[in-house]
């Protein structure tokens, strides 16, 4: 049982390239989330989704495109890449549930440097 | 708004010690509250929850709703605690849908010798 996984690990983009981070969970949650964590400031919410074909923004959305084809993947686009995403990203999921909340399960993070 | 506070950056103690980290929120409603857990090196990791009132590797918080805050506090310190601490708050009781979770700007914990 993989959990929620995330590729690349690491990854070095130039200003202005693209590219697109991949989050898959096995686990049949309804769903899922990417997050951002800078020093000093936590972890901040990019773009959720609370099911296959759905999405929404978070708190920090701008330079960010998400798209949920599939129930067990979430992808994470950055169109033009910028320094100031340089960041550490993380995915989570979480089951749906009508009473308690579970809280997160997280992936182990894509370190992203853009230069 | 929801808000979640951690003001200390860092704690250093001593093995041994007790720990108190200490977290504060802001919400107009029932919260759902969370701590988490990272390790370095590691993903975050869901470490309580307050709905679960349950100890885990030592570890306890309670929710108190007049002074919204929920501290984690641990009676000995020991080296493997020595990790980052996020607190987070859910509003999953008003909304009903996905938890959204807004986190703290986390608490390094630093336990020495």
């Amino acid at each position: 049982n993989a959990g929620v996984t995330q590729t690349p690990k690491f990854r070095v983009l130039k200003t202005g390239q693209s590219m697109t981070l991949l989050c898959a969970q096995d686990m049949n949650h309804e769903y899922m989330y990417w997050y951002r964590q800078d020093p000093g400031m936590g972890l901040r919410l990019i773009h959720y989704s609370v099911g296959e074909g759905t999405t929404a923004k978070g708190e920090v959305p701008d330079g960010y495109n998400v798209s949920r084809l599939k129930k067990q993947n979430f992808l994470l686009g950055l169109e033009s890449a910028a320094p100031s995403q340089t960041s550490v990203y993380f995915c989570a999921s979480s089951p749906k549930t009508l009473q308690i909340d579970y809280g997160y399960t997280f992936g182990s993070g894509t370190r992203l440097t853009v230069v | 708004a929801q808000r979640v506070t951690q003001p200390e950056k860092l704690l250093s103690v001593f093995k041994g010690a007790p720990v108190e980290l200490k977290c504060n929120y802001s919400y107009s409603g029932s919260p759902e509250l969370f701590w988490y857990v990272q390790y370095s090196r590691q993903r975050l990791q869901l470490l309580l929850r307050h709905i679960s009132r349950e100890s885990i590797k030592g570890f306890t918080a309670d929710l108190n709703k007049g002074e919204t805050s929920f501290h984690l506090k641990k009676p000995f310190a020991q080296e493997e605690d020595s990790a980052m601490y996020y607190c987070a708050l859910s509003g999953f009781r008003n909304t009903g849908t996905a938890s959204k979770l807004t986190f703290g700007t986390g608490t390094r914990l630093q336990v020495t010798l």
